[in-house]
């Protein structure tokens, strides 16, 4: 699976929005990219995953750059439960579902 | 529908001994998967089932065994208990290899 580089933390105000990058220039064309996010000690939780396409849902919105060699990650309007550490991952789908987490970005939610 | 759960939440163990992290998912999920989280890490694999009766190794599965003997259940066997292993034990499940992972709350392990 290709590896990914994110920054370690990032502060955001509350009620705009937390834009949260994401490279993985080694990225393979049979690689989903998938965000997850870690609050406090709780287990990871899942956000959005994509290939290459754009995707959005009511958590957020993935936007994957033409050549796929980086992604951003939308919060459109950040709350303080939204502090938290995000994992960006790369994975090939068929390789028995393993989940590769670096160390993520904390984003801290400040009012 | 409780999803993944998790007992016991915390557990001291003493080097040597053993112990068994249980881990119940409610949603038919085929897959299930057992992570570990040391201080300021991010997870990493223990072991993973792709359904009952079939289990394979993960990217650090040295001192631990699993079973998977229902499509509910899988347990984590610590064998020989040792002070690398005091981390928190996280069990997930999935519908399939490219659905999200739900996680249970995890177990804080610490061996003394």
């Amino acid at each position: 699976d290709a590896k990914t580089t994110q920054p370690p933390s990032m502060d955001c105000a509350e009620g705009r929005a937390a834009n949260l990058p994401c490279n993985h220039s080694t990225i393979s064309g049979n690689e989903y990219v998938y965000w997850y996010r870690q609050i406090h000690s709780q287990g990871p939780q899942y956000i959005i995953h994509g290939l290459k396409n754009n995707e959005t849902n009511e958590m957020a919105s993935l936007i994957i750059t033409e050549d796929r060699k980086s992604s951003t990650l939308i919060l459109p309007h950040a709350t303080l439960r939204d502090t938290a550490v995000y994992y960006c991952i790369v994975r090939v789908t068929g390789t028995a579902s393993k989940l590769t987490f670096g160390t993520g970005t904390r984003l801290q939610v400040t009012l | 529908n409780a999803g993944v759960t998790q007992t016991p939440k915390f557990r001291i163990l003493k080097i040597g001994q053993s112990m068994t992290l249980q881990c119940t998912q409610d949603m038919n999920h085929n897959y299930m998967y057992w992570y570990r989280q040391d201080p300021g890490m991010g997870l990493k694999l223990i072991y993973y089932s792709v359904g009952a009766g079939i289990t394979d190794k993960g990217e650090v599965p040295n001192g631990y065994n699993v079973s998977r003997s229902t499509t509910e259940d899988f347990p984590l066997r610590l064998e020989l208990a040792a002070p690398s292993q005091t981390s928190v034990y996280f069990c997930a499940s999935s519908w399939g290899d490219y659905n999200e992972q739900f996680f249970g709350p995890g177990t804080r392990l610490t061996v003394l």
